[in-house]
C-alpha cells in the first residue's frame, strides 16, 4: 500500500515570495491533515479536512496561509507572502477515522516525508 | 487544551543498552501514537496504543489510560534507533494529534 506522498521535498524562497505544497493521502483515507514542525518542536496542526470540507483551521494563519482539497483526495497548502518565521517542515498526514467493532473509535494517522521550507 | 509531556528530553546510550521513554498527558485521551522521526525528518509509526500493551520486535509500549501515561521500551538499542521519539494524543476535542516535545535518542557504537 502506497504511503502519503508530498512534494516538493525541499524548497528555498525569499521572504514575501509565495510557495505551494502538494499532498496525496493514502487511498481511501477521508481525513487529511497539514502540520507545521518548527526545528526542535513537535508538529502542530494547521488545518484538518474531512473529505473536501474543513474540520478545523483554527491554527491556520489565514492572512497568509490557504489550503484546499477540492475533490476530497489531493490537497494543496499555499503560503503568500512568506515570512522568515515560516521556515519549517510541513507535514501532511491522513487517517481512516472510524469505529472498530467493540473497541471504540480508530484514528491512526500516517505521515508523508514532509517538505522542508527555508525562507531567506 | 491537553498537555503532553515527554521525558527525558535527551538520552545517550551505548549500543546494546535498554531504555524507557515516558509520555504523560493531562486529560483523558481517545488515541495515542508513538513515532520515530529519523534524521531525514520522516515520522515513522511505531505504535497506535490508546490503552494496553503492544510489542514489535525490540520495541514495546504500554499505555495506562486511567493514570494518564504511556511508556515506550527499547531493548538492545542499535545505532539506527537514533532520532527523535514523539508521543502524540487525541482527545474528545477532535481527531488531530497533539504532540509532545519529543525525546532525542543518540545510540553510539
Amino acid at each position: 500500500e502506497a504511503g502519503v506522498a508530498q512534494s516538493p521535498r525541499y524548497k528555498i524562497i525569499e521572504k514575501r515570495q509565495s510557495v505551494a505544497f502538494w499532498c496525496n493521502p493514502i487511498s481511501g483515507h477521508a481525513t487529511l491533515y497539514w502540520y507545521q514542525q518548527i526545528l526542535g518542536q513537535g508538529p502542530k496542526l494547521l488545518i484538518q479536512f474531512q473529505n473536501n470540507g474543513v474540520v478545523d483551521d483554527s491554527q491556520l494563519p489565514k492572512d497568509r496561509f490557504s489550503a484546499e482539497r477540492l475533490k476530497g483526495v489531493d490537497s494543496t497548502l499555499k503560503i503568500q507572502p512568506a515570512k522568515l518565521e515560516d521556515s519549517a517542515v510541513y507535514l501532511c498526514a491522513s487517517s481512516l477515522v472510524g469505529e472498530l467493532a467493540g473497541r471504540g473509535s480508530y484514528n491512526e494517522q500516517f505521515f508523508g516525508p514532509g517538505t522542508r521550507l527555508t525562507v531567506l | 487544551g491537553i498537555q503532553v509531556e515527554q521525558s527525558p528530553p535527551d538520552l545517550i546510550l551505548q549500543e546494546g543498552a535498554n531504555s524507557t521513554l515516558r509520555c504523560n498527558f493531562s486529560d483523558s485521551v481517545n488515541n495515542l501514537q508513538w513515532f520515530h522521526q529519523n534524521p531525514w525528518g520522516q515520522l515513522i509509526n511505531l505504535f497506535y496504543i490508546p490503552s494496553g500493551t503492544k510489542q514489535n520486535g525490540r520495541l514495546s509500549a504500554t499505555t495506562v489510560a486511567t493514570e494518564r501515561y504511556s511508556l515506550l521500551y527499547i531493548s538492545s538499542s542499535q545505532t539506527t534507533d537514533s532520532g527523535v521519539y514523539f508521543c502524540a494524543v487525541t482527545n474528545q476535542a477532535g481527531t488531530a494529534l497533539i504532540f509532545g516535545k519529543g525525546t532525542t535518542l543518540s545510540v553510539s557504537s
